[in-house]
């Protein structure tokens, strides 16, 4: 089964400095691998997506992830935090490989402040 | 419409109730999923639609709940005898069902349920 570990609740950065959110994850078959971006009251936004391509993938409004299977890692990041970045963001993973479709699985959520 | 839409947005029952939530996805897509996030958690697998069958009920909590699908587009959530614990945002999302785990899936707003 899979699982997913985001290894900080909350991370707090100043406007213009890197963003950084980790991610660990655990899958029996080639994953799939998401970031979700979650702000106040509004619904998920799909950042970016890793499907077994290239191992950096690029997202929208600046981020980035890249997929380390030796560290079974996702780690998100953004070179520079905009105020606009503010948000809940959710690491996600399917089983690619399994049969059918298969329902994602998130982690808990980092909470991401960006201090001006 | 362009997205998923659900209704509706907010749902507030007392405990004990019967409640209905609707999901509409996106025209011409035969895969359709239900989440749960309660406060402060990501969000949770319930139960998965290809076409009008639930292909994947694995994570429905108990029998009160139960969802249809019965013309392979918009579904409904049933909650029967509500508990206050069932309250979180019910989440919807549709995928066009055809790549496997690597589908993208599109989330709908949610809808907000309190039972008090």
């Amino acid at each position: 089964a899979q699982s997913v570990t985001q290894l900080d609740s909350h991370v707090s950065v100043s406007e213009g400095t890197p963003v950084l959110l980790r991610c660990n994850y655990s899958s029996s078959y080639s994953p799939s691998l998401f970031w979700y971006v979650q702000h106040p009251n509004k619904g998920l936004q799909l950042l970016l997506k890793y499907t077994s391509a290239a191992t950096l993938v690029k997202g929208i409004n600046g981020f980035e992830a890249e997929f380390k299977k030796s560290e079974t890692s996702f780690h998100l990041t953004k070179p520079s935090a905009h105020m606009s970045d503010a948000a809940e963001y959710f690491c996600v993973v399917s089983d690619w490989g399994s049969s059918g479709n298969t329902p994602l699985v998130f982690g808990k959520g980092t909470r991401l402040s960006v201090i001006a | 419409g362009a997205g998923v839409s659900q209704t509706p947005s907010n749902k507030v029952t007392e405990k004990g109730k019967y409640v209905e939530l609707r999901c509409d996805p996106i025209s011409g897509h035969t895969a359709l999923y239900w989440y749960r996030q309660s406060l402060g958690q990501g969000p949770e697998f319930l139960i998965y639609f290809q076409g009008t069958g639930a292909a994947d009920d694995s994570g429905l909590p108990n029998d009160r709940f139960f969802a249809v699908r019965p013309e392979g587009s918009v579904s409904t959530l049933k909650i029967q005898r509500t508990e206050r614990g069932d309250s979180a945002v019910y989440l919807c999302a549709s995928s066009s069902g055809t790549s496997g785990g690597a589908d993208m899936q599109y989330f709908g707003p949610g809808t907000r349920l309190t039972v008090l």
